[in-house]
């Protein structure tokens, strides 16, 4: 199966730890996008690449956060000096541009779980 | 802005019953679109069906219908003969209107669906 796949599924971390996570999103996908998700909440948009560049990023992506797509790819989505607020699932998602019928569906991996200390 | 309510924290249905899940929306744009996502405990979000705001027919997809009323800004998912498999948490949301180039999607807060056998 080449679905979108996000590494490491769990991290656990101490408050103030840099963390990283990466995404491979399918391969010929050139729009790429990062969620995050709190418990009893649906996932909120982060930022999203085209290709290489990134397009937009949210008001919840704090200076802590940085997201790169350096040929792109696949993704990474780098905390520092983690938070406890920080501790949330982290979902990549991926879609082509352009095809037939452009409804903006998202394929989604399994997101990256994030406990913060 | 766009902003997405699922009244319901959670729905009980009986095995091989139909069950209806509400989403309501609010969004000031002519055009936009409607997904319903499907998320396990694995945590994939999962594509189930799509309405687009000009579409005059309620989608379907197998077992999955959308109850599309344009004027009361609703886009209820109507589960036909559930399944054990059903299980899980679902999720109403909509595609960025602003011409919907960036396709990045507002989330409800989902509703847990459990099916009893």
């Amino acid at each position: 199966d080449t679905g979108v796949s996000q590494n490491p599924r769990h991290k656990i971390t101490k408050r103030g730890q840099n963390v990283t996570f990466r995404c491979d999103p399918i391969s010929e996908h050139n729009r790429l996008y990062w969620y995050r998700q709190t418990l009893g909440q649906g996932p909120e948009f982060l930022t999203y690449f085209q290709n290489e560049a990134q397009l937009e990023k949210s008001r919840l992506l704090s200076d802590r956060f940085s997201a790169e797509r350096p040929k792109g790819s696949f993704s990474t989505l780098e905390i520092q000096r983690t938070e406890q607020g920080d501790s949330a699932m982290y979902l990549c998602a991926s879609k082509r541009l352009a095809g037939k019928q452009n409804t903006g569906e998202l394929f989604f991996g399994e997101g990256s779980r994030l406990t913060v200390l | 802005a766009q902003k997405i309510t699922q009244t319901q924290p959670g729905m009980f249905v009986q095995e091989k019953e139909a069950v209806t899940l509400d989403c309501t929306y609010d969004t000031s744009d002519q055009s936009y679109g409607l997904f319903w996502y499907k998320q396990p405990s694995s945590g994939e979000m999962i594509f189930l069906i799509y309405q687009g705001s000009y579409d005059e027919q309620n989608a379907t997809e197998g077992r999955y219908s959308l109850n599309f009323q344009k004027a009361r800004k609703s886009a209820n998912l109507v589960i036909s003969a559930s399944q054990l498999g059903d299980s899980a948490m679902y999720f109403c949301a909509m595609r960025d209107g602003s011409g919907g180039s960036n396709y990045k999607l507002t989330f409800g807060k989902g509703t847990l669906l459990t099916v009893n056998p």
